[in-house]
């Protein structure tokens, strides 16, 4: 059971290139989210999804696109890469988003944007 | 934006000390408490989510205390081993869903041999 798993754990981007963060769970969740962590501050939520096919923006999502087609995958896509992207990000999951369900942490992906 | 506060930021013990540390949130709409330990380099992982005024949940020598009406949470460590050195994260949920979680910065604990 490989929970949840994140690529790539590293990325240097140029300002203005794209890229796709991906992040996969086998536990059947249907609640998908992404967050990043900035020095000095709480994670803080990017964009999430109850289910398949259904996304919503969280506190953070300005640049920044997510899909969700099936229920295994939740990509984060950097449309145009800025140097206030440079963080570390986090995808997180649980059963069906309930506030009493705990969430599983991917790796992380550390992202500088030069 | 909800207010979720965690003290100290850091502190550092010598092993075998016995410590605890802070979350204080709002004390209106509240659904739930999480705290999660996250060592570096790894993921967080959770150790407890707490829903009840006067929940006490227990892990091993890792215990956590909730006061909903006065809005704090305590986590105690006890007999603390430099395994334990990570940050420890709570987060305050407002909401019936997990998209309502506000995380606090963390407390960063490192345990001296």
């Amino acid at each position: 059971n490989a929970g949840v798993t994140q690529t790539p754990k590293f990325q240097v981007l140029k300002t203005g290139q794209s890229m796709t963060l991906q992040c996969a769970q086998d536990m059947n969740h249907e609640y998908m989210s992404w967050y990043r962590q900035d020095p000095g501050m709480g994670l803080r939520l990017i964009h999430y999804s109850v289910g398949a096919g259904i996304t919503d923006q969280g506190e953070v999502p300005n640049g920044y696109n997510v899909s969700r087609s099936t229920t295994e995958d939740f990509p984060l896509r950097l449309l145009s890469a800025a140097p206030s992207q440079t963080s570390v990000y986090f995808c997180a999951s649980s059963y069906s988003g309930k506030s009493n369900e705990k969430l599983f942490f991917g790796s992380g992906t550390q992202l500088s944007v030069l | 934006i909800l207010n979720v506060e965690q003290s100290p930021q850091s502190l550092h013990v010598q092993e075998g000390d016995s410590t605890n540390f802070t979350c204080s949130f709002p004390s209106s709409n509240f659904y739930a408490l999480h705290w999660y330990r996250w060592e570096t380099a790894k993921s967080p992982e959770a150790l407890f989510v707490m829903t009840l005024n006067g929940d006490e949940k227990k892990k091993g020598r890792i215990s956590a205390t909730l006061n909903t009406k006065e809005g704090y949470s305590y986590l105690y460590i006890k007999g603390s081993q430099p395994e334990d050195s990570a940050t420890y994260l709570c987060a305050f949920n407002s909401g019936g869903s997990n998209y309502k979680l506000t995380f606090g910065k963390g407390t960063l604990l490192t345990v001296n041999p």
